[in-house]
């Protein structure tokens, strides 16, 4: 299958820093990415989707301007972590579908909120 | 928007014996169903999916089989070994949001 590389896969920040989590597609385009939390043993949640060159949707109760996503190029998604808490430690995932329905996970960043 | 069910979630089976995973869906328009395999703090891995226009693919020990009309598809791994233990997902996808069920705690003891 096709491969999609994220990371850091964990990174450690203080409380009100910023952080960046990059996925790239590495084999194919890209057309779509989505976002993905997942707490401790349980279900992915969809953060948001966004598509090459536009802005990205958000689900429902996600903030905007605290997950900043941008999707720059057909290999490229960034999330960005603004002004990071505690309660935003966890695990970010992201995933990217080319042409066909399948979509390909990145290996995940554990995110620790200090 | 689409909502994605699945049960057990948890399910303990004796190494040789079957195990079942169901998961019913909402959106009558969702074409597309993958089931995913997830082992502790790694990715999400594919491994297997079906589309609409099929009732049952086959891969291996690995089935699953859809049902439209009733909007509920199913996981059927056939001699399950104790690798086979992970967290299993199912998802559903319309238009173009995949949306994962609650995961199942698949524990396959030697």
């Amino acid at each position: 299958g096709a491969v999609v590389s994220q990371h850091p896969s964990r990174v450690i920040c203080k409380s009100g820093t910023s952080v960046k989590i990059e996925c790239r597609s590495l084999d194919f385009q890209a057309t779509t990415m989505f976002w993905y939390r997942q707490f401790p043993k349980k279900s992915l949640m969809l953060m948001a989707t966004s598509n090459e060159g536009s802005k990205a949707t958000y689900e429902q109760g996600v903030e905007k301007d605290k997950f900043l996503i941008n999707h720059a190029s057909l290999t490229l998604s960034t999330l960005t972590v603004t002004s990071a808490h505690p309660e935003d430690s966890s695990f970010y995932i992201c995933s990217a579908r080319g042409d066909s329905p399948e979509a390909f996970f990145g290996q995940g960043t554990r995110l620790t909120v200090v | 928007g689409e909502n994605v069910e699945q049960h057990p979630s948890t399910l303990s089976v004796q190494e040789g014996d079957s195990a079942v995973i169901k998961c019913t869906y909402s959106d009558s328009a969702s074409n597309y169903f993958p089931w995913y395999k997830q082992e502790l703090g790694k990715r999400p891995q594919l491994i297997i999916d079906i589309r609409s226009n099929v009732g049952e693919k086959k891969d291996q020990r690995i089935a699953v089989t859809l049902n439209k009309t009733a909007k509920h598809f199913s996981l059927h791994i056939t001699e399950t070994q104790p690798e086979d233990s992970a967290v299993y997902f199912c998802a559903a996808r319309g238009f173009q949001k995949l949306v994962f069920g609650t995961g199942t705690r698949l524990l396959v003891s030697p």
